[in-house]
């Protein structure tokens, strides 16, 4: 059981647009510890998508944003592509653990 | 542009110690904190731990009693050591560089390795 909690899977057809939530709890994203996003695929080192809740590093595509309000985040995709169909974890500070906490990860399906 | 490779045995018996390095390049050791996270199959990205070359470190608490990572300046790498494994270490591990940026984060990782845990 991860500590945050993110749906199993979300799909959509190309073009439109997916949200990936992300719920914490007092001793992490609800004390005010922000909310990072991570996208994997099989095979290949996992990429920094979102950091601080919003921001893109340099090379994500703007077609990706994050926000935080209170305990969750969300993750969205819009103008969803075929190249997007992977999986997505979220990650933020636990002060109980005095380490980082993963959500259980979302599968994105490309319809 | 940093990279990071995880390299170790992918087969570890039941019982015995885990033991994987991750060889840093393109950037000194000494300037970040470093982690281990892993990803069992069917399941979510567990974090394992962080070291800083200053000896530094943390565990999560549900690994603490068998997990040791060390860091070796001298060739920019660091390590793992899982004790007492069982069927359910077995995961792809991966090795990734932890940083302050809004917040803790793991900004770079390695492509990962699988290890298997047989009986």
């Amino acid at each position: 059981q991860s500590v945050l909690t993110q749906p199993p899977s979300v799909s959509g057809a190309p073009g439109q647009r997916v949200t990936i939530s992300c719920t914490g709890s007092s001793s992490n994203t609800g004390a005010g510890y922000d909310v990072h996003w991570y996208q994997l695929f099989p095979g290949t080192a996992p990429k920094l998508l979102i950091y601080g809740n919003s921001n893109r590093p340099s090379g994500v595509p703007d077609r990706f944003s994050g926000s935080k309000s209170g305990t969750s985040a969300s993750l969205a995709i819009t103008g969803l592509q075929a190249e997007d169909e992977g999986d997505y974890y979220c990650q933020s500070y636990d002060i109980t653990l005095s380490g980082s906490v993963f959500g259980g990860g979302t599968k994105v399906t490309v319809l | 542009q940093v990279q990071l490779q995880e390299s170790g045995p992918g087969l570890v018996k039941s019982s015995e110690t885990l033991s994987l390095t991750c060889t840093v390049s393109g950037d000194s050791i000494t300037n970040y904190y470093w982690s281990w996270v892993r990803l069992p199959r069917g399941k979510g990205l567990e974090w394992i731990g962080y070291i800083h070359y200053s000896g530094s470190s943390n565990y999560n608490p549900s690994l603490k009693s068998r997990v040791t990572i060390s860091v070796d300046t001298s060739k920019n790498q660091f390590s793992l050591n899982l004790n007492s494994v069982t069927a359910a270490d077995t995961a792809v591990y991966y090795c990734a560089r932890l940083e302050y940026r809004s917040g803790w984060l793991l900004s770079s990782w390695g492509q990962g390795t699988l290890v298997t845990v047989s009986s």
